[in-house]
């Protein structure tokens, strides 16, 4: 089956420790995009790449990196510079020029 | 500054009635407007779009009704059925294809 696989679901972190969450597709998509979910509001847009070894910022980049070494593969980091990290992260894709992302299950970020 | 707006956070209703979940959006330049639905724990899955050069589309039970000139558009649920219990996201892309989210509402279907 075709779909984003998010890893891990949960993750618990300490202050001042980087951490990197997993995104990968099998659904041949061009485009990857990661998100940050906070209760109440809306989804919010880190990072997005449309093409290998490209990627853009999103409206809140700050604390957070990218790499986009293959199609398949999106991972984020966030890293000690994101001062309010915790959140529910959503890792989404499309081919380019189209408006519905298909999305991963997620993944839960708790500092502690 | 919210270019898109869903100004009610919930929205409790009798199974079996219409379900009415509303957006506003400020930014005439979006041109395609789609609804997802999440539930808890997991991803958003898309539920239904429609583009700014229609005023309505339907997909069974799911229609949404765009009404340009008032920068709103809704979702209508009927029947509503209790695993339509969910929070619903409104989007808004334009040209560029990048897409800007409401808050969401939480719809509970009471039975």
């Amino acid at each position: 089956d075709g779909g984003i696989t998010q890893s891990p679901k949960y993750l618990f972190r300490k202050e001042g420790q980087n951490v990197t969450l997993s995104c990968e597709q099998n659904l041949n998509h061009d485009a990857m995009y990661w998100y940050r979910q906070d209760p109440g509001q809306g989804l919010r847009l880190i990072y997005y790449s449309q093409i290998v070894n490209d990627f853009q910022k999103g409206d809140i980049a700050e604390g957070y990196s990218v790499s986009r070494e293959k199609k398949e593969s999106f991972p984020l980091t966030v890293t000690s510079a994101q001062k309010n990290p915790t959140a529910f992260y959503l890792c989404a894709s499309t081919h380019n020029g189209a408006n519905v992302l298909t999305f991963g299950a997620g993944s839960r970020l708790t500092v502690l | 500054d919210q270019q898109v707006k869903q100004n009610s956070p919930s929205l409790s209703v009798q199974e079996g009635r219409i379900s009415i979940l509303n957006c506003d959006y400020t930014n005439s330049m979006f041109d395609y407007f789609l609804w997802y639905k999440k539930y808890p724990a997991e991803g958003p899955t898309f539920l239904i779009s429609i583009s700014s050069i229609k005023d309505k589309n339907e997909d069974g039970r799911f229609t949404v009704f765009l009404n340009k000139s008032a920068k709103h558009l809704s979702l209508h649920i009927v029947p509503s059925q209790p695993g339509d219990s969910a929070v619903y996201f409104c989007a808004a892309s334009d040209s560029n294809y990048q897409l800007i989210w409401g808050a969401g509402t939480k719809l509970i279907i009471k039975p």
